[in-house]
C-alpha cells in the first residue's frame, strides 16, 4: 500500500497567517491527491482535488501544489471557521485509496 | 440534492454480525463508484472498500474476507456487511459518493458527498 505522512501532526497559528501543511507519498503519484477538511463530529468535506483544483465554492484562500511524491497544503489567511483537521488522499492505487494521518489546525 | 443517510450501527460482541445501510437521494448509486470510510474514535480517516458502477468490489486488507459491500439498485442503497466483527472495527462509518472521471489531465476521483455516520461499537 501507498502510504501518505503529513507534516506537522498539530498546528497552531493566528487569524491572518499564512499556513501549509505538507503531505508526502511512499511512492511517485503523480498529480493523484486530494484534500479534505474535517470539524469535529461531521464528516469530511472535499476541498482540493488531483493536488490543485478548488472544489467548487471552496474559498480561494485554500490551495494546493505538488506532484510525484511531494505535495503541499495551504490556507494563505487563517479564519476562525477554518479551525479543523485536514486530511491529505492519495488515488493513484485505484483500488486501495489511502489517507494521511491528519493534521489538527488549531487557533493561536 | 444529494444526501446519503447511514444506518445500522449500535453496540455489538466481539464476532458478531452486522449490516450498515447507505440511502441515496439526488443521485444513482449505481452509476457511481460507492465507498465506505471509517474513523475510529479520536483517530484518522481509513477507506474501508468500494464497489464500482461495474460491480467491481474491492477491500482494504484490514477487512478483507470478512466485510462485504453490495448495493441495491431498486433501493438506490449501499450495504457493508460486517462479519467477525472485532475490537478494532469500532468506528464511525461514514459512507461515500467516490467520483471518477477523466479529464485532459487523465483519471480524476474524489469523495464529494459524505453522509452523517454511524457509530458501530464493537465490545463486549
Amino acid at each position: 500500500d501507498i502510504q501518505m505522512t503529513q507534516s506537522p501532526s498539530s498546528l497552531s497559528a493566528s487569524v491572518g497567517d499564512r499556513v501549509t501543511i505538507t503531505c508526502q507519498a511512499s511512492q511517485d503519484i503523480s498529480n493523484y491527491l486530494n484534500w479534505y477538511q474535517q470539524k469535529p463530529g461531521k464528516a469530511p468535506k472535499l476541498l482540493i482535488y488531483d493536488a490543485s483544483n478548488l472544489e467548487t465554492g471552496v474559498p480561494s484562500r485554500f490551495s494546493g501544489s505538488g506532484s510525484g511524491t511531494d505535495f503541499t497544503f495551504t490556507i494563505s489567511s487563517l479564519q476562525p471557521e477554518d479551525i479543523a483537521t485536514y486530511y491529505c488522499q492519495q488515488y493513484d492505487n485505484l483500488h486501495s485509496i489511502t489517507f494521511g494521518q491528519g493534521t489538527r489546525l488549531e487557533i493561536k | 440534492e444529494v444526501q446519503l443517510v447511514e444506518s445500522g450501527g449500535g453496540l455489538i460482541q466481539p464476532g458478531g454480525s452486522l449490516r450498515l445501510s447507505c440511502a441515496a437521494s439526488g443521485f444513482t448509486v449505481s452509476s457511481n463508484y460507492m465507498s465506505w470510510v471509517r474513523q475510529a474514535p479520536g483517530k484518522g480517516l481509513e477507506w474501508v472498500s468500494v464497489i464500482y458502477s461495474g460491480g467491481s468490489t474491492y477491500y482494504a486488507d484490514s477487512v478483507k474476507g470478512r466485510f462485504t459491500i453490495s448495493r441495491d439498485n431498486s433501493k438506490n442503497t449501499l450495504y457493508l456487511q460486517m462479519n467477525s466483527l472485532r475490537a478494532e472495527d469500532t468506528a464511525v462509518y461514514y459512507c461515500a459518493r467516490d467520483r471518477y472521471y477523466y479529464d485532459s489531465s487523465g483519471p480524476i476521483r474524489y469523495f464529494d458527498y459524505w453522509g452523517q455516520g454511524t457509530l458501530v461499537t464493537v465490545s463486549s
